[in-house]
């Protein structure tokens, strides 16, 4: 199985609080899980990635949690700002095989 | 946008009309792709590209082709396009492929309406 379920589908946060967004994978094979950000009219960027050998990854604001057993990864993005407001995209790989990508994530940080 | 030019960034064709979106990069990175983004299915990859001349299919290729006869463009042809292609279309490029620290790089979107 491919699949990258993702949820929630869309998150209002107040400013200064934390989102969280989760996905849940099946392929164990999956060895790569970025996440991606895109604005309004851009196209996706990498926000960061993690590998399944540690189980939490921060830079900056932005921390990914992993649960290999569970096979659930999740975005935390900490103080949040209304500058984060954007989709976010969680996808998973295999080496030599391509990107899965959730069904992504509208984020909103009122003022 | 990394160096990724798409062309053209809004279309507006008829059902049965062949269309061609060009993607273009000037960063001499192997690897390019074609996705499409719609609401509630996220990045779907179209076709992708390991060299030139070398493609190969994605998840969603029917309806689709490719071509690369250089490193920097990359093509995606509708031959009679419909309106469940009515979509946004993404270019992305990547230096390696199977690498953990491997990236892609996307493109600004070319938003399609088959009308």
């Amino acid at each position: 199985q491919q699949q990258v379920k993702q949820s929630p589908q869309s998150l209002i946060v107040q400013k200064g609080g934390i989102s969280i967004i989760n996905c849940a994978y099946e392929n164990t094979a999956f060895d790569y899980f970025p996440w991606y950000q895109q604005f309004p009219g851009k196209g996706p960027a990498l926000l960061i990635a993690i590998r399944p050998d540690v189980s939490e990854k921060k830079e900056g604001r932005f921390t990914i949690s992993f649960n290999k057993s569970a096979k659930q990864f999740s975005l935390h993005i900490m103080d949040s700002q209304p500058g984060d407001s954007a989709t976010y995209f969680c996808a998973a790989g295999t080496s030599g095989s391509r990107l899965t990508f959730g069904e992504g994530t509208q984020l909103t940080v009122n003022p | 946008d990394a160096g990724i030019t798409q062309s053209p960034r809004h279309k507006v064709t008829e059902t049965g009309t062949p269309v061609t979106l060009r993607c273009h990069q000037t960063e001499n990175h192997r690897y390019m792709y074609w996705y499409r983004q719609d609401p509630g299915h996220g990045l779907r990859l179209i076709h992708y590209s390991y060299g030139v001349k070398d493609t190969d299919k994605g998840e969603v290729s029917d309806g689709y082709s490719v071509s690369r006869s250089k490193t920097e463009d990359f093509l995606l042809t509708l031959e009679s396009a419909t309106s469940s292609q009515t979509s946004v279309y993404f270019c992305a490029i990547s230096e390696s492929w199977g690498l953990i620290s491997d990236t892609q790089y996307f493109g600004p979107g070319t938003r399609l309406t088959v009308l």
